[in-house]
C-alpha cells in the first residue's frame, strides 16, 4: 500500500463544477504539499500546509492532522484547470533537508 | 522568483550511452533533488544533495550517479543507459534549516533510450 494515496484517480468536471480531489496518508508528517502539473512536465507548488486551511484565488486546500486527510478543491472550474494534481506529504525526519513523498497524481479534465 | 532549469526538454540516446542530465537553480539554495516520473508510480526520488560534493541515495539509485561540484547545479548521470530508464526526469530544489521549506521544480526532462 502507498503511504500516500489519492482519490480519484481521474476526474472529468464541466466548466463552472466545483471540485474536490482527497489525499489520505499513512505516515507521520511535518507538512504537505499541493503540486500542479501541466501536460508538458513543469510542476508548480500551489501550497503547502501543516494545518488548517489555505485558499490562494478558486483554489482551497484543507488539512485533518488527526484524520491524516487533505483536500483540494477548485470553486467554478475552468477548461485551464485541466492538469495533473499531486499531493505530496514531507516525512517527519530527524535531517534538515524535506524529503518528499509522492501521490501518483490525480488527472482532471475540465470540459467547456 | 526560482528559476530552476534542466538543460533538455526532450533527449533521445541509445541503450549503453552515458548520459548526463544537467540541473541549475538560481536562489542558493542547499538542498537539489532527482526523481523520475512514470505513468502509475507518481514521483520517485533518485538522488539528493544537501551540499555541494555531498549526496545521499533516495529510493531508486541503482543505475545512476550524481555530481555536484557548485552549489547551483547538480547533475544526473546514467552511466551506461538502459531502456528501462526511459521516462521523465524533474530536477527539484530547496533551501534548508527550516523542515517545511517547499521544493522548486523544474520543467522536466523527457528522456528517452532507444
Amino acid at each position: 500500500k502507498n503511504e500516500v494515496e489519492q482519490s480519484p484517480q481521474n476526474l472529468t468536471a464541466q466548466e463552472g463544477e466545483f471540485i474536490t480531489i482527497n489525499c489520505s496518508y499513512s505516515v507521520g508528517i511535518s507538512a504537505l504539499h499541493w503540486l500542479q502539473q501541466h501536460p508538458g512536465g513543469g510542476i508548480v507548488s500551489l501550497f503547502m500546509l501543516s494545518s488548517g486551511k489555505k485558499k490562494h484565488g478558486r483554489l482551497i486546500a484543507t488539512i485533518n492532522i488527526q484524520e491524516k486527510h487533505s483536500s483540494l478543491h477548485i470553486t467554478a472550474s475552468h477548461p485551464r484547470d485541466s492538469a495533473v494534481y499531486i499531493c505530496a506529504v514531507i516525512r517527519n525526519y530527524g535531517g534538515a533537508t524535506n524529503k518528499l513523498i509522492f501521490g501518483t497524481g490525480t488527472l482532471l479534465a475540465v470540459q467547456p | 522568483d526560482v528559476k530552476v532549469t534542466q538543460s533538455s526538454r526532450y533527449l533521445v540516446k541509445r541503450t549503453g550511452e552515458k548520459v548526463f542530465l544537467e540541473c541549475v537553480q538560481d536562489m542558493d539554495h542547499e538542498n537539489m533533488f532527482w526523481y523520475r516520473q512514470d505513468p502509475g508510480l507518481g514521483l520517485r526520488l533518485i538522488y539528493f544533495s544537501y551540499d555541494v560534493k555531498m549526496k545521499e541515495k533516495g529510493d531508486i539509485p541503482e543505475g545512476y550517479s550524481v555530481s555536484r561540484e557548485k552549489k547551483e547545479r547538480f547533475s544526473l548521470i546514467l552511466e551506461s543507459a538502459s531502456t528501462n530508464q526511459t521516462s521523465m526526469y524533474l530536477c527539484a530544489s530547496s533551501r534548508t534549516g527550516l523542515r517545511n521549506q517547499p521544493q522548486h521544480f523544474g520543467d522536466g526532462t523527457r528522456l528517452s533510450i532507444l
